[in-house]
């Protein structure tokens, strides 16, 4: 099956310490996206890439950072400088860089700071 | 700053119950617009999509959204929902000066069996 997964499905983290979370895709996507989500808020978006080892930052992207080594994967991780790290993570690729391409979903990570 | 609003939060409905949802946006150019829908315990997947043409666009499931350039509207309709159209339904802008989607907050709809 074609798709996005992402790991693990919840997450807890104490203060001060950095999480990485996982991003794979097997649709040949180029492009693909960090988004953060929380309640009774449209999705934001953290980082992006267009295609191996490049990728920009997105309107959220301070105490984030992400790497782009392989085109199927684009991992994310929370540094303690987030201020406000509690929230739903939802990664997404599409085909290409392009207003007209529909983006996939992963299932989301769930990250609580406790 | 360009922004997507959705204005219901949530819906409740009962099965048969026509369906409107509504869309707005702020920016005034060229716009690529989406629904997209979170079924529960499912992925986010796109619901319909509208680019450029006939301004009624038609999607999955019996759904369909009409463009209102005039109104910076694009409102998700459905004549007779089912209780499986529950989830949540997001509207998301590509404003065409760049590629970054703009999303609304989301509305959850709930239908009652």
């Amino acid at each position: 099956d074609g798709g996005i997964t992402q790991s693990p499905k919840y997450l807890f983290r104490k203060e001060g310490q950095n999480v990485t979370l996982s991003c794979e895709q097997n649709l040949n996507h180029d492009a693909m996206y960090w988004y953060r989500q929380d309640p009774g808020q449209g999705l934001r978006l953290i980082y992006y890439s267009q295609i191996v080892n490049d990728f920009q930052k997105g309107d959220i992207a301070e105490g984030y950072s992400v790497s782009r080594e392989k085109k199927e994967s684009f991992p994310l991780t929370v540094t303690s400088a987030q201020k406000n790290p509690t929230a739903f993570y939802l990664c997404a690729s599409s085909t290409g860089w392009s207003s007209y391409n529909e983006q996939f979903f992963g299932p989301g990570t769930r990250l609580t700071v406790l | 700053a360009q922004s997507v609003s959705q204005h219901n939060h949530h819906v409740i409905l009962s099965e048969a119950a026509s369906l409107e949802l509504g869309c707005n946006y702020s920016y005034g150019g060229t716009v690529n617009l989406f629904w997209y829908v979170q079924y529960p315990g499912q992925h986010l997947q796109l619901l319909l999509k509208y680019f450029s043409g006939d301004p009624l666009v038609k999607g999955i499931k019996g759904f369909e959204a009409e463009f209102i350039k005039s109104k910076f509207s694009f409102n998700l309709r459905k004549p007779s929902v089912q209780w499986s159209d529950t989830a949540e339904y997001f509207c998301a802008v590509n404003p065409g000066s760049n590629y970054q989607l703009i999303w609304g907050a989301g509305t959850k709809l709930i239908i009652k069996p």
